[in-house]
């Protein structure tokens, strides 16, 4: 079946720092997704990616939507302490978006 | 405004005791979702529902079963709790229509089979 990894699997970073994490997939995808989950909570859609090659920024946070279809790069700059949280990539499984696979998730930590 | 509401927050069962997980939704979503959560695997698809009277099962719907008799509520059943199921269960909702991938998760259910 379809599988998305994510890397890295964790990041300890002090604050002001930029963190750029990826999620390959073994097969393409045509939406990719970005959602951040903080601690106790369900994830929050952060940014939504439709077409290869788009680039798109949401505050601080820039996604790229990779021009094989088969990975997406989810940049931060300048992080800050309620950056923290796990950051999940996600995409149509079959194509149909009301069926969303999710990675793995990395999880990010921010040191003040 | 609420949004999509999961009770309990915590709950432990016995193995082979039933559970219900309750979720309801004021946003009028046609979609729902019910997805579980296990450490360093991300979010996992149990079942999902395109409107009422309508549910399809998702990537792991081995012991649980689910019903959408309205647009508001989509609870989800464990009939024969298993240690297998201990995870942390979150349901989600979403538009129908363009953009549904936009997807609103409540809080999360956090169940240990003992």
């Amino acid at each position: 079946g379809q599988q998305l990894n994510q890397s890295p699997q964790s990041m300890f970073i002090q604050e002001g720092e930029d963190v750029s994490m990826n999620c390959t997939s073994s097969s393409i995808f045509n939406t990719w997704l970005w959602y951040k989950q903080e601690p106790g909570e369900g994830p929050v859609l952060l940014i939504a990616l439709y077409k290869a090659g788009e680039l798109t920024s949401n505050g601080r946070l820039t996604a790229q939507f990779g021009i094989t279809r088969k990975d997406s790069f989810l940049n931060i700059s300048a992080s800050i302490p309620s950056d923290v949280g796990i950051y999940f990539c996600a995409g149509p499984s079959g194509g149909a978006t009301n069926k969303l696979i999710f990675g793995t998730g990395t999880l990010l930590a921010v040191q003040p | 405004n609420a949004g999509v509401t999961q009770t309990p927050k915590f709950r432990i069962l016995k193995i082979g005791q039933s559970m219900t997980l309750q979720c309801t939704q004021d946003m009028n979503h046609n979609y729902m979702y019910w997805y579980r959560q296990d450490p360093g695997m991300g979010l996992k698809l149990i079942y999902y529902s395109v409107g009422a009277g309508i549910t399809d099962k998702g990537e792991v719907p081995n012991g649980y079963n689910v019903s959408r008799s309205t647009t508001e509520d989509f609870p989800l059943r464990l009939e024969l709790a298993a240690p297998s199921q201990t995870s942390v269960y979150f349901c989600a909702s979403s538009y129908a229509g363009g953009h549904n991938e936009k997807l609103f998760f409540g809080s999360g259910t956090q169940l240990s089979v003992l």
